[in-house]
């Protein structure tokens, strides 16, 4: 299955809530990197989080690192109506070389007024 | 600062046409990178360049597709003969190292006929 496969594929909460997304991978990674993407728009990063890091943050987003299970969660707090969008993330393998990253299938987040 | 820029924003055209997409990356991004994303696939990487040179192009799913960066501050995706399935919007991103975050461009959106 493919790699970065994120959980769940849709998330519908209420303003002011927080939204946890979660991503799972298969092979070691150099660092993952969470995106959003908000509707007829290209991908943005967000954060970075480096195989050696198990927590970050920046302003409402917190990013947490397991690679023994091989999984991150994001973080959304005190979520807001423009937080609406698709969030995605994204491995960068760990073996050097030419191997390419990989975006996982993205959790679609509602953040409802 | 400009970001990656991708022409046009859409694209109509019917199938047999020959379809050309065009980008242009941040200026000093040695990684150029050209994604498919439909709702039934997700984001898919179709080919990757590092110093204008082809790296990985099994992504690219037909002998239909060819993509060219003949310099660091443009590529294009081509695809001859289009046909329906083609349809999807198309991303370029661009990134300064293979590590590091990419910045994608707006997308073309594809509709064959």
């Amino acid at each position: 299955s493919q790699q970065g496969e994120e959980d769940p594929q849709a998330l519908s909460i209420q303003e002011g809530e927080n939204a946890t997304m979660n991503c799972s991978y298969k092979t070691s990674i150099n660092n993952l990197q969470w995106y959003r993407q908000n509707s007829g728009r290209g991908l943005v990063h967000l954060i970075l989080i480096r195989s050696n890091e198990r927590e970050k943050h920046s302003g409402r987003l917190r990013v947490t690192l397991d690679t023994s299970k091989k999984s991150s969660s994001l973080l959304i707090t005190a979520s807001r109506a423009a937080d609406t969008a698709s969030y995605f993330c994204a491995t960068v393998p760990n073996s050097g070389g030419y191997q390419k990253v990989t975006f996982g299938t993205g959790t679609k987040l509602q953040v409802i007024p | 600062d400009a970001g990656v820029i991708q022409s046009p924003r859409h694209e109509v055209t019917e199938m047999g046409q020959e379809v050309t997409l065009r980008c242009k990356p941040i200026s000093g991004h040695d990684y150029l990178f050209w994604y498919r994303q439909t709702m039934m696939r997700g984001l898919e990487l179709l080919i990757y360049f590092n110093n204008n040179v082809p790296i990985d192009d099994s992504g690219m799913p037909e002998d239909r597709f060819s993509a060219k960066m003949p310099n660091a501050s443009f590529s294009t995706l081509k695809i001859q003969p289009s046909e329906p399935r083609d349809s999807a919007v198309y991303f370029c991103a661009s990134s300064w190292g293979r590590e590091q975050p990419q910045h994608f461009g707006d997308g073309t959106r594809l509709s064959i006929l």
